[in-house]
């Protein structure tokens, strides 16, 4: 069964604007990462919060963490034609001995 | 540059017959992932290894083996394939107790 689950599972934005996407989870975790995934090509690391951490840091890129509800969300700001791709958040289970779990993916639209 | 290369890019056979996809990483990783993708249900993972001689099943591991006779490199094997293993298979690879995994390009599978 899938551990993340994206929300929403499209989203299309002009560019300029800011896009957030949302996951949830389970289970309690190490860490929780987001990765790109380009259309016809492999996924890309964006990054990766750890369990203690609530919010963190990468350029145009903001996630935040809430363990106690289960849920993270991953902002990209001052959006691009050059964000459209699909964004999948990826949990790193206790336990899981660096195993991650996929959820289904956002499929983001950014019009130029 | 270190990278993880799969072949072939893309390959069409028949029910029943054996496949092997290649995945070649020069990152020097122990940790070595497959996974398929498809519609509706993100990345599921197949078989995954910690190191060379080590292998283990994943969510989806039925109808799929792997070996790992040395670090660079986790072969996975279709004994039989059927249509229901139609997919696009990626395989990646983390190092030891890190948990950001790198992505090769994907193999698209046709089974017929």
């Amino acid at each position: 069964s899938q551990q993340g689950e994206e929300d929403p599972q499209a989203l299309s934005i002009q560019e300029g604007e800011n896009a957030t996407m949302n996951c949830s989870y389970k289970t309690s975790i190490n860490n929780l990462q987001w990765y790109r995934q380009n259309s016809g090509r492999g996924l890309v690391h964006l990054i990766l919060i750890r369990s203690n951490e609530r919010e963190k840091h990468s350029g145009r890129l903001r996630v935040t963490l809430d363990t106690s509800k289960k849920s993270s969300s991953l902002l990209i700001t001052a959006s691009r034609a050059a964000d459209t791709a699909s964004y999948f958040c990826a949990t790193d289970a206790t336990g899981a001995n660096s195993k991650l779990t996929f959820g289904k993916g956002i499929t983001l639209s950014v019009r130029p | 540059d270190a990278e993880i290369t799969q072949s072939p890019r893309h390959k069409i056979t028949e029910t029943g017959r054996q496949v092997t996809l290649a995945c070649h990483q020069t990152w020097n990783h122990n940790n070595m992932f497959w996974y398929r993708q498809d519609l509706g249900h993100g990345l599921r993972l197949i078989h995954y290894s910690y190191g060379v001689q080590d292998t283990n099943k994943g969510e989806v591991s039925d109808g799929y083996s792997v070996s790992r006779s040395n670090t660079e490199d986790l072969p996975l094997t279709l004994e039989s394939a059927a249509s229901s293993q139609t997919s696009v298979y990626f395989c990646a690879s983390s190092a030891s107790g890190a948990h950001e995994q790198f992505f090769g390009p994907g193999t698209r599978l046709t089974v017929l």
